[in-house]
């Protein structure tokens, strides 16, 4: 069956590091790879998207990386800031039936320490 | 752009109560919309695709007439629970997309509580 694995359930990191997490899946083809950011009691929102034929985006402060012979996804964030702190999820958009359904890893919660 | 907005954020309610809550995308039109519920510390399931003007489509597990999903217009989907009870309560966000293979766009979720 299909797996998606957010490397850990939590990350602490001193401000003004780099946050790097990690997105893992198997028995999977994602067309796409999505990632949010999700506070305590709201919607996730939207951060980068990348897709299977790309390498890497960026954004700000933010990095994806997309390698679909590992099949893993990095996401980094540079001088990171205690306002970065949240929990962020990686979703994967299949390429077959019904391909704009994603699936959602679990998230890894962040915690930026001053 | 891309705003969701759900409504209402939280509902609490005796068992045996039927609650609605209402899924709008105020500055686009949302062909597809999608309803998920979400335990404490665990990923956001998919219960549902809904898509304007035909029926949703449930995933597996989900009662369809538990969970009754109406999406009358291009902005505005609505998830019904039928005779809630104690084991329904949970975090329900819907989210809506701009195109195939964007990114979706989330409400800010509707805590429900049955007593």
């Amino acid at each position: 069956s299909q797996k998606i694995e957010q490397n850990s359930e939590a990350l602490n990191i001193q401000e003004g590091k780099t946050a790097t997490l990690t997105c893992n899946y198997t028995n999977y083809s994602p067309a796409y790879l999505q990632w949010y950011r999700q506070d305590p009691g709201r919607g996730p929102v939207f951060l980068l998207l990348i897709r299977e034929n790309e390498k890497e985006k960026r954004k700000e402060r933010l990095k994806v990386t997309f390698d679909t012979t590992l099949k893993q996804s990095l996401f980094h964030i540079t001088a990171s800031q205690p306002a970065d702190s949240a929990t962020y999820l990686c979703a994967l958009g299949d390429s077959g039936a019904g391909s704009y359904q994603l699936t959602f890893g679990k998230g890894t919660k962040l915690s930026v320490i001053p | 752009g891309a705003v969701v907005s759900q409504h209402p954020s939280r509902v609490i309610c005796k068992s045996g109560t039927s609650v609605k809550i209402e899924c709008r995308s105020l500055d686009f039109q949302a062909t597809t919309m999608f309803w998920y519920r979400q335990f404490p510390k665990k990923s956001l399931m998919l219960m549902a695709t809904s898509n304007e003007g035909s029926k949703a489509t449930y995933e597996q597990g989900v009662e369809k007439d538990k969970f009754l999903i109406n999406h009358a217009s291009l902005t505005l989907s609505t998830l019904t629970v039928t005779s809630a009870h104690p084991e329904d309560s949970s975090f329900y966000i819907c989210s809506a997309e701009t195109g195939t293979n964007q990114p979706q766009h989330f409400g800010d979720g509707t805590r429900l509580s049955i007593l």
